[in-house]
């Protein structure tokens, strides 16, 4: 059974900083991997889709990095600003499956 | 495009009440998935379709709990009778075979009094 676990639960940052955000899981056969963004109250926005062929994808300040072979993940910020506060959600999904099994996400807070 | 639409945005009920959540994915997104949304379990699957036919439905609580989607532009989620803990965010999201990525609606706050 896929498990999908991301640390820390939580952190705080001074603005400018560059930060990395973790995911691992536990089957390292999966099918895609995808970084998702939340602000409070809000729904899920999706921010980068990793594939399992690929080895990372970017977007603006994010990078975002796969290791199928040891079942992580990491999500790069840089220069972090406070728009940047949020909960950011890693999901995996398996070959012969359209699900995504999500982690319980890192709450990030960039102070000013 | 409109993205995923969900409906209502909020919804308050008593309990024993039922209640129907709504759904309209991307058009062209053959994948519908209902989670559900907590502080104690985070997110968690209930079901999703494929072409319009259930899939998984393993997440589904238990048999008060009912979803369809008799087309591929609409599916609902039914709760009945209701009870205070369902109360929860409920979310819809879509994807397409193309990369299989998700894309959510914003989600409806229930809440059972």
């Amino acid at each position: 059974k896929q498990e999908v676990t991301q640390i820390p639960a939580a952190l705080s940052v001074p603005e400018g900083e560059n930060l990395v955000l973790n995911c691992s899981f536990t089957d390292s056969a999966i099918y895609n991997l995808q970084w998702f963004r939340q602000d409070p109250g809000k729904g899920l926005t999706s921010l980068l889709l990793i594939q399992s062929s690929q080895r990372e994808q970017t977007s603006g300040r994010l990078n975002a990095s796969l290791d199928k072979s040891s079942g992580r993940s990491t999500l790069y910020i840089a220069a972090s600003q406070p728009g940047d506060s949020a909960t950011y959600l890693c999901a995996v999904s398996n070959p012969g499956t359209y699900k995504y099994i999500f982690g319980t996400g890192t709450r990030l807070k960039v102070l000013a | 495009d409109a993205g995923v639409i969900q409906s209502p945005r909020h919804e308050v009920t008593e309990m024993g009440q039922e209640v129907t959540l709504r759904c309209k994915p991307i058009s062209g997104h053959n994948s519908l998935f209902w989670y559900r949304q907590t502080m104690m379990r985070g997110l968690e699957l209930l079901i999703y379709f494929n072409n319009n036919v259930p899939i998984d439905d393993s997440g589904m609580p238990e048999d008060r709990f009912s979803a369809k989607m008799p087309n591929a532009s609409f599916s609902t989620l039914k709760i009945q009778p209701s009870e205070p803990r369902d109360s929860a965010v409920y979310f819809c999201a879509s994807s397409s075979a193309r990369d299989y990525g998700y894309t959510f609606g914003s989600g409806t706050r229930l809440t059972v009094v």
